[in-house]
């Protein structure tokens, strides 16, 4: 596809379980970002990849919180042992190039992800 | 802390008129900011950017003001079109020392335009 895609749209899981969460950029794009949005807050950076390494983890709220990143391309968001307050919607944007320069992000659907 | 605020949670206009939303931010270490625009269901689309060495972006319907001493941004939707109706998030960016541009967003404004 053209632009960037993520799975699940929806996600329903209980307390305690683990996730994870996919994200495919767009073709060609080299910086991969995740952020999440909690009801009526704006979005929050989480982690950010250049290739497949992740020099920017700054944004992951606790050690429940990992990323990967493989062959350049799909990424994959792991929440462990989820609590009610990972509930959010989880988006993924990619850009052609991180660094230097400034390059428009261009964002997936997001994953609702709601923990009961 | 909230480093990037949108005084307004929402905003009704009437079609064709004037559009202004507003944005204010506290770190100085911004250097670029941008506007997304967010459907229901969908992912923010990136509208409108300006850079911290300018204090106006014009795009067609869209213009970007930046007041840097007073560490405000403005979006002017001129005019508004019902099909404008859609949440706006303000976003701010700067270098983060680890490789990458951290966006840091507002909580957003709703923006509805009535025919």
């Amino acid at each position: 596809g053209a632009g960037v895609s993520q799975s699940p749209s929806n996600k329903v899981t209980e307390k305690g379980k683990d996730v994870e969460l996919r994200c495919d950029p767009i073709s060609g794009h080299t910086a991969l970002y995740w952020y999440r949005q909690s009801l009526g807050q704006g979005l929050e950076f989480l982690i950010y990849f250049q290739g497949n390494s992740a020099p920017d983890k700054s944004g992951l709220p606790s050690d429940r919180f990992s990323a990967e990143r493989t062959g350049g391309s799909v990424s994959t968001l792991t929440i462990q042992r989820t609590q009610q307050e990972d509930s959010a919607v989880y988006l993924c944007a990619s850009s052609r190039v991180g660094t230097p320069f400034q390059e428009t992000q261009y964002f997936g659907p997001g994953t609702r992800l709601l923990v009961l | 802390d909230q480093q990037v605020k949108q005084n307004s949670p929402s905003l009704s206009v009437q079609e064709g008129r004037i559009s202004i939303l507003n944005c204010d931010y506290t770190n100085s270490m911004f250097d670029y900011f941008l506007w997304y625009k967010k459907y229901p269901a969908e992912g923010p689309t990136f509208l409108i950017s300006i850079s911290s060495i300018k204090d106006k972006n014009e795009d067609g319907r869209f213009t970007v003001f930046l007041n840097k001493s007073a560490k405000h941004l403005s979006l002017h939707i001129v005019p508004s079109q019902p099909g404008d109706s859609a949440v706006y998030f303000c976003a701010a960016s700067r270098y983060s020392g680890a490789g990458s541009y951290q966006l840091t967003f507002g909580k957003g404004t709703k923006l509805s335009v009535i025919p």
